[in-house]
């Protein structure tokens, strides 16, 4: 099995332009997360799914959207990249009813 | 505003010490409290977790001690290694969806 996996797991882009930041696990996890890990300030939680078809905000949502039209995939986009956005961005998933979160190797991505 | 507060920011110990990661919370809601390991280039792991009604939990040379009254818990590891150098993270939640991180702590365990 390969777990949680990302794609892409670097990225550069410019102030303005917009990415897609794939999660995909083979788990069969009903819930899926994303989280930005930002020097000094830990990981936060920007939106998760508890199944298909289904999403919610985290911490920080704004100038992030995310769906999940199949089980094993969690899609993040970022319509309109800012500075700000630069961070690593970890997927995590789980099985319900049992409370440990499986991260994938994490994407690195700088906005210019 | 970080609702878990995690100290030290980064720890430095001889190989065989016992390094104590500390954290403290605010919301009293919170019903778990993991610790997660994360090595340079890699996702957080679980590590160790526990629950308010129990002070103590150890799964190794990993420890957990737990003060609900302070609202304070903290990680210990016995017989520290050089493999056991890495980022550490606690974390609370209340429904396993909205988790809470510290800061995270980076530990240097010398030969």
């Amino acid at each position: 099995n390969a777990g949680v996996t990302q794609t892409p797991k670097f990225r550069v882009l410019k102030t303005g332009q917009s990415m897609t930041l794939l999660c995909a696990q083979d788990m069969n996890h009903e819930y899926m997360y994303w989280y930005r890990q930002d020097p000094g300030m830990g990981l936060r939680l920007i939106h998760y799914s508890v199944g298909e078809g289904t999403t919610a905000k985290g911490e920080v949502p704004d100038g992030y959207n995310v769906s999940r039209l199949k089980k094993q995939n969690f899609l993040l986009g970022l319509e309109s990249a800012a500075p700000s956005q630069t961070s690593v961005y970890f997927c995590a998933s789980r099985y319900r009813g049992r409370y440990e979160q499986f991260f994938g190797p994490g994407t690195r991505l700088t906005v210019l | 505003q970080q609702q878990v507060k995690q100290s030290p920011q980064s720890l430095i110990v001889q190989k065989g010490g016992i390094p104590i990661i500390n954290c403290a919370y605010e919301n009293t809601a919170f019903d778990y409290f993991p610790w997660y390991q994360q090595f340079p280039g890699k996702g957080p792991a679980l590590l160790i977790a526990i629950r308010p009604d129990v002070s103590e939990k150890k799964e190794g040379r990993f420890t957990i001690s737990f003060n609900k009254s302070a609202k304070q818990f903290s990680l210990h590891i016995m017989d520290s290694q050089p493999g056991d150098s890495a980022t550490y993270f606690c974390a609370a939640t209340y429904n396993n969806n909205d988790m809470r991180f510290g800061a995270g702590t980076r530990l240097t365990v010398k030969p």
